[in-house]
């Protein structure tokens, strides 16, 4: 089935710095790609989406653009803030109607 | 909507233990998904529903796993006997439908210690 590879972490960063996240899909045909986000305590909620290839998926200023060509679905944050440290996810759906998660990027944002 | 309600948050209990985790989908939705996290192996897919009927449990990880959903508004998870090893982050999930642009809805989850 479809799978996505992200970009292990943890990750660290200062306020106002820009945040890249790397993800890279496995698919046959263009499944719709997502982010979810987990912050501290709570369960995955959907960050953004993009159903088709040039699809640009975007919320709380964070953006990912689904590129066939380079087969990624990057997420980046021009000036992050403490209150987005938490655990990004990237996913795909699979081919047997099963979304595929990735390990998951741990985020932290120091004042 | 109060969005998908899990039960209880925390669970702790010791090897030998029948556990069962409990899970009240969206209203409407069709689809209920069961997933375990844990540091080593992720977020996984346990099991999921359309209309109350089981459709893929290729992730239950051994006959101590057990799911039901007897109706459209409650299911259910339970391990016996539990072991240490099933210490982890319980989430259930409902969407719409699955496959294509849908969005899967997460519950809050639900920590199950064993010792």
């Amino acid at each position: 089935g479809n799978s996505v590879t992200q970009m292990e972490g943890p990750v660290t960063l200062s306020e106002e710095a820009f945040l890249t996240i790397n993800c890279t899909y496995t698919a046959t045909g263009y499944p719709s790609l997502f982010w979810y986000v987990q912050y501290p305590g709570e369960g995955l909620q959907l960050l953004l989406k993009a159903t088709k290839a040039d699809d640009k998926g975007s919320n709380k200023g964070f953006e990912a653009t689904y590129r066939k060509e380079t087969t990624s679905f990057h997420l980046e944050k021009g000036s992050v803030q403490v209150s987005d440290s938490a655990v990004y996810f990237c996913a795909c759906w699979s081919n047997d109607y099963k979304l595929s998660f990735g390990a998951g990027t741990t985020v932290t944002v120091r004042a | 909507d109060a969005g998908v309600i899990q039960s209880p948050r925390h669970e702790v209990t010791e090897m030998g233990q029948e556990v069962t985790l409990r899970c009240k989908p969206i209203s409407g939705h069709d689809y209920l998904f069961w997933y375990r996290q844990t540091m080593m192996r992720g977020l996984e897919l346990l099991i999921y529903f359309n209309n109350n009927v089981p459709i893929d449990d290729s992730g239950m990880p051994e006959d101590r796993f057990s799911a039901k959903m007897p109706n459209a508004s409650f299911s259910t998870l339970k391990i016996q006997p539990s072991e240490p090893r099933d210490s982890a982050v319980y989430f259930c999930a409902s969407s719409l439908r699955t496959g294509g642009t849908d969005t899967q809805y997460f519950g809050p989850g639900t920590r199950l210690t064993v010792l």
